[in-house]
């Protein structure tokens, strides 16, 4: 098992472009969520989903989209980066029946200038 | 809404001296505890975790944790600390009532000293 993966680890952006953050998993893991990790704030919920087709804001949502078409991707969109933006994103997964322990990828570096 | 709150941003300890981490969670009705733990560069890895029955419970490396509901606190400890210690220390809640998102702690940074 590759468990979750997510791709780029690093990226650097100007402000108001656009890109995608992949992540997957192989563990046929219904829950899937992306958080945003910051200097002295830990982790923040940006959306997350509990299966294929169904999604739902975190904490903080603005700024990102998300879709699910599978069980396995769950990608995050960032519409128009901003320097707010600037990040470290981890993607994770879990079980239904254990969705509160979740399984956590390397992380994306973004920066945006 | 949950909170979680992390006592101590940066905790530096000797090697062989005891780790103590402390987590404080407000709720009224106990939610489910963790401790992930990061290492430099890595993403978060699962330490330990009470969801019911006994109150100390048994993770990985040599940690443990006890919940306490009267003090509402899931402080983490190691008798022992070792170089590959250093890491960061996320406490974490999850309202049973939830789908299971996860409410962190904004991290304790632990050194171990030679």
């Amino acid at each position: 098992n590759a468990g979750v993966t997510q791709t780029p680890k690093f990226q650097v952006l100007k402000t108001g472009q656009s890109m995608t953050l992949q992540c997957a998993q192989d563990m046929n893991h219904e829950y899937m969520s992306w958080y945003r990790q910051d200097p002295g704030m830990g982790l923040r919920l940006i959306h997350y989903s509990v299966g294929a087709g169904i999604t739902d804001q975190g904490e903080v949502p603005n700024g990102y989209n998300v879709s699910r078409s599978t069980t396995e991707d769950f990608p995050l969109r960032l519409l128009s980066a901003a320097p707010s933006q600037t990040s470290v994103y981890f993607c994770a997964s879990s079980y239904w029946g254990r969705r509160y322990e979740q399984f956590f990828g390397p992380g994306t570096r973004l920066t945006v200038l | 809404a949950q909170s979680v709150t992390q006592l101590g941003s940066h905790v530096s300890v000797s090697e062989g001296a005891l780790v103590l981490l402390r987590c404080n969670y407000s709720s009224s009705v106990p939610p489910y505890l963790f401790w992930y733990v990061q290492y430099p560069n890595q993403g978060l890895q699962l330490l330990l975790k009470y969801t019911t029955g006994a109150t100390l419970v048994k993770g990985i490396n040599g940690f443990e944790a006890e919940f306490k509901k009267s003090e509402t606190s899931f402080h983490l400890t190691k008798p022992s600390a070792h170089m590959s210690d250093a890491a960061e220390y996320f406490c974490a809640v999850s309202d049973r009532g939830s789908q299971g998102n996860l409410i962190f702690g904004k991290g304790t940074k632990l050194s171990v000293k030679p």
